[in-house]
This record gives structure tokens, C-alpha cells and sequence, in this order.
């Protein structure tokens, strides 16, 4: 079965602070996929990252950096100097892909909030 | 050109009514599916769909019954509403199993009272 852990619920912070966004995984799978949404509060799931399980190196992105550790099954997310306007939800997803089905196992996500 | 599209975006009804939300893509991706976002925001999927056929049916009532007229569309007919029915659902494609990703439309906001 699989799983997406994301224990942070909700995460405060003032603006230009440093944010690390935790998801840990679980899968018995050799091949999957691992994606990062971000859902402002005007609703949509705007698509931030994916990763595939045989590609460990970090990636970053302008002020966003994402640490893949297949060893600890975790891919947490960092926004350097944060922004008003990443407040927002932030979801962890897992693909997974058994035979045609495929599907993505989503964390609870986590409510980012950024104070001017 | 909006690559998945949902309509409405917002729906509000009664109990016990019968209504349809309709989801296109223009991405020309074999795979559409259903995803139900709930009041705690726990995005869980429903159906997908693999070029018209049902391959992923997650546990959902029988009031919920997905068509899909060819690979562009996917329409989620609900009967008999439930309040416990109030929720955003998510249309989304894919292709390659997803192993390309996935794209999503903007939600459709149910509200039954």
C-alpha cells in the first residue's frame, strides 16, 4: 500500500525566513514517482515538482530546493527566503503505477502561512 | 486554451438532486481521473479512466458513476446527493501512466444543502 506522511499540519513563519516542508513516503514499488503541489487559496493545484525513485539528485528551482533521500524514503521541500505569497497548501504526492493503473497517493498537505 | 477544463466551478443543490460535472482535456493524454478534495483539504482519487475504460474505481458509492464518451472527457454523474457529498473535485489527466505527471483543472466546488 502506499503511503505519503506529511506530519507538519501547519507552519507560521515571517516573511524572508527559510521554510522546510517534510514528506516521507512509503511503497514496496522499485519505480515511482514523487510530486510536490502547491494550492493557493484561490483553490488550484498548481504542480511544483517530480521526481523518479532511480533520480536522488536534489533540485533546485529559485528560491525552491527539494532533498530527495531514498535511504530515509523522504523528499522535503525548502523555500529560501519565503514570500507572502507562498502562503499556501502544500501537498506531497506519490505516483504509483501497477500493470495501468496509476495513481497519485496524496499526503494530508501542509498550510503554509507567511507574515509580511 | 485551458489544458483540463471543469464545468461548473462552483455547483450548489439540494439533497436527494441529481447532478453531472463535466471534465475535457486537450492534451490528447489516455488517462483522466477523479479526485475528491474534502473539507480537511485530503485530496483522495475516485475513478480513472484509460482511453474510455474504467481502470481504478476507489471504493465509491454507486450514486457516483463516471462516463467517459471518448479520451478527451471524463463527466462524474452524482444521484441522490448527500451533504456528506459537499467537497471540491478535481479532474485530471495523464499520460504514460502518469509518469509524465499529471495536470489538473482548476475544481469544481460541490456544495449540497
Amino acid at each position: 500500500a502506499q503511503k505519503v506522511t506529511q506530519a507538519q499540519t501547519e507552519i507560521s513563519v515571517v516573511e524572508k525566513e527559510d521554510v522546510t516542508l517534510d514528506c516521507v513516503y512509503e511503497t514496496r514499488d522499485t519505480t515511482y514517482y514523487l510530486f510536490w503541489y502547491k494550492q493557493p487559496p484561490s483553490g488550484e493545484l498548481v504542480f511544483l515538482i517530480r521526481r523518479n525513485s532511480f533520480d536522488e539528485q536534489n533540485e533546485i528551482s529559485g528560491r525552491y530546493s527539494w532533498n530527495f533521500q531514498k535511504s530515509t524514503s523522504s523528499f522535503n521541500f525548502t523555500i529560501t527566503a519565503s514570500q507572502v505569497v507562498d502562503s499556501a497548501v502544500y501537498f506531497c504526492a506519490l505516483g504509483s503505477y501497477t500493470g495501468a493503473n496509476s495513481k497519485l497517493t496524496f499526503g494530508k498537505g501542509i498550510t503554509l502561512s507567511v507574515r509580511p | 486554451d485551458t489544458a483540463v477544463s471543469q464545468t461548473p466551478k462552483y455547483l450548489v443543490t439540494q439533497m436527494g438532486n441529481d447532478k453531472s460535472i463535466k471534465c475535457e482535456q486537450n492534451l490528447g493524454h489516455d488517462t483522466m481521473y477523479w479526485y475528491k478534495q474534502d473539507s480537511k483539504k485530503f485530496l483522495k482519487i475516485m475513478f480513472s479512466y484509460n482511453n474510455k475504460e474504467l481502470i481504478i474505481n476507489e471504493t465509491v458509492p454507486n450514486r457516483f458513476s463516471p462516463k467517459s464518451p471518448d479520451k478527451a472527457h471524463l463527466n462524474l454523474h452524482i444521484n441522490s446527493l448527500e451533504l456528506g457529498d459537499s467537497a471540491v473535485y478535481f479532474c485530471a489527466s495523464s499520460q504514460d501512466r502518469g509518469t509524465s505527471g499529471y495536470t489538473f483543472g482548476s475544481g469544481t466546488r460541490l456544495t449540497v444543502v
